[in-house]
């Protein structure tokens, strides 16, 4: 298993939809949760983070946690063209490492 | 106010040779992290280095090896280089260490060939 599973996608919305990307954990005790979007040919850039249960809204984004059932999942509201691109999840567990899942690829349709 | 600086920005190396990569944190940062990019494995930890000391390590073999200087500025170092070793190599900053919450800015990359 691995430590923070995506899935690899495409996922593909119509321009103006909501994009509801997910991540899941293994490691219980994970304190930290971030979100970065990635272009192709590009470094990833940090978009979100969270650290308790619930929603956490900024801007069109929303990070949603539930440590209970090891998720966490980034909503995008009116999506558009250039939201197209690779989202990784990424967690900080007990070791500290922060580990990343390999990314979902949106693809926002116009 | 300047993000994290990485150097060179391509390089290409053939089977055997070494290389090292440098990586200039965001001011005020003092904490470093190595990630090696492939398509097949993803975002993979290499290390991460606070106070010049290796605070943690990734599954890598020990030819990959790093260090961080006294103003926070780390470089990398793979010897004996294989194919297998192209990658795009990213290093990210943060303010410090021990703190969960601190998020990581990354530098634009090293893309290592090996011919």
């Amino acid at each position: 298993q691995k430590e923070v599973e995506q899935n690899s996608g495409p996922l593909s919305v119509p321009e103006g939809a909501i994009a509801s990307l997910n991540c899941t954990y293994s490691d219980r005790v994970s304190q930290s949760f971030f979100w970065y979007r990635q272009y192709s040919g590009k470094s990833p850039e940090l978009i979100m983070s969270i650290y308790s249960n619930g929603d956490k809204e900024d801007g069109r984004f929303t990070a949603q946690l539930n440590k209970a059932s090891q998720y966490v999942s980034l909503l995008i509201r009116d999506s558009q063209p250039s939201d197209s691109a690779t989202y990784l999840c990424a967690v900080r567990g007990s070791s500290y490492k922060l580990i990343f899942g390999s990314g979902t690829r949106l693809l926002v349709r116009p | 106010k300047a993000g994290v600086t990485q150097t060179p920005r391509y390089l290409i190396k053939t089977r055997g040779q070494q290389v090292t990569l440098s990586c200039s944190p965001i001011s005020g940062h003092r904490s470093v992290s190595w990630y090696q990019q492939t398509p097949g494995q993803g975002l993979q930890f290499l290390f991460e280095y606070f106070s010049e000391t290796q605070r943690n390590k990734g599954n890598f073999p020990g030819r990959f090896s790093g260090r961080q200087f006294s103003n926070s500025r780390s470089e990398m170092n793979v010897s004996t280089l294989e194919l297998g070793d192209s990658a795009l190599y990213l290093c990210a900053s943060s303010l410090g260490w021990g703190d969960s919450n601190q998020p990581q800015h990354f530098g634009d990359g090293t893309r290592l060939s090996i011919l």
